[in-house]
């Protein structure tokens, strides 16, 4: 089945710093990648869209130069959180969705990144 | 934004039991929903899923029942396990061009041995 890796899966910064966080499709190619937040024991929440070769679309609410959003190629895409603050903390998560299948295809989602700022 | 102050609905179940799991959702143009089982500390795990075009599919020991006319999801496990354990959320999917996800509050399983 389809593999989405993620990295790190835990970090841990001081309040101030960025922090750069990788989604990778690992067995397909993936033109639209999607970010997520989630908060303990809260759903997911989507923060952006993030499109091969063109900006990413971001959410309501959501501080498009506070999440940078990059995906340079069809297998990549990376989330900087800058100027980390301990209110950032959070679990985040991305998903894919494969190129070649149409229609309903699913969204794969990776393993998660735990964010700890201090 | 969060709701703060709500806590995750639960279920407890005892092993061998079928589990039923409700969802309502809120979109009446979403035309697709999925299931998806995330374990502690780990990211969404892909269950089942159904187009509205459905109102019932069923997999390996689970179904998943669509009622389009109240929009309600629910995902039903037979002879429930304790690796079942898990939060679940149902999700839709409006038609566009980013097929994005809106996903439930989610419900915390518990099997009780």
């Amino acid at each position: 089945g389809a593999v989405v890796s993620q990295h790190p899966s835990r970090v841990i910064c001081k309040s101030g710093t960025s922090v750069k966080i990788e989604c990778r499709s690992l067995d397909f190619q993936a033109t639209t990648m999607f970010w997520y937040r989630q908060f303990p024991k809260k759903s997911l929440m989507l923060m952006a869209t993030s499109n091969e070769g063109s900006k990413a679309t971001y959410e309501q609410g959501v501080e498009k130069d506070k999440f940078l959003i990059n995906h340079a190629s069809l297998t990549l895409s990376t989330l900087t959180v800058t100027s980390a603050h301990p209110e950032d903390s959070s679990f985040y998560i991305c998903s894919a969705r494969d190129s070649i299948a149409g229609g309903y295809n699913e969204q794969f989602f990776g393993p998660g990144t735990r964010l700890t700022v201090l | 934004g969060e709701s703060v102050g709500l806590h995750l609905p639960t279920l407890s179940v005892q092993e061998g039991d079928n589990s039923i799991i409700n969802c309502a959702y809120s979109n009446s143009a979403s035309d697709y929903f999925i299931w998806y089982k995330q374990e502690s500390g780990k990211g969404p795990q892909f269950i089942i899923d159904i187009r509205s075009n459905m109102d019932k599919r069923q997999g390996q020991r689970v179904t998943v029942l669509l009622n389009k006319t109240v929009k309600h999801l629910s995902l039903q496990i037979a002879a429930t396990q304790p690796g079942d354990s898990a939060v679940y959320f149902c999700a839709e999917n409006t038609a566009g061009s980013a097929r994005q996800l809106t996903f439930g509050s989610g419900t915390q399983l518990t099997v009780l041995p």
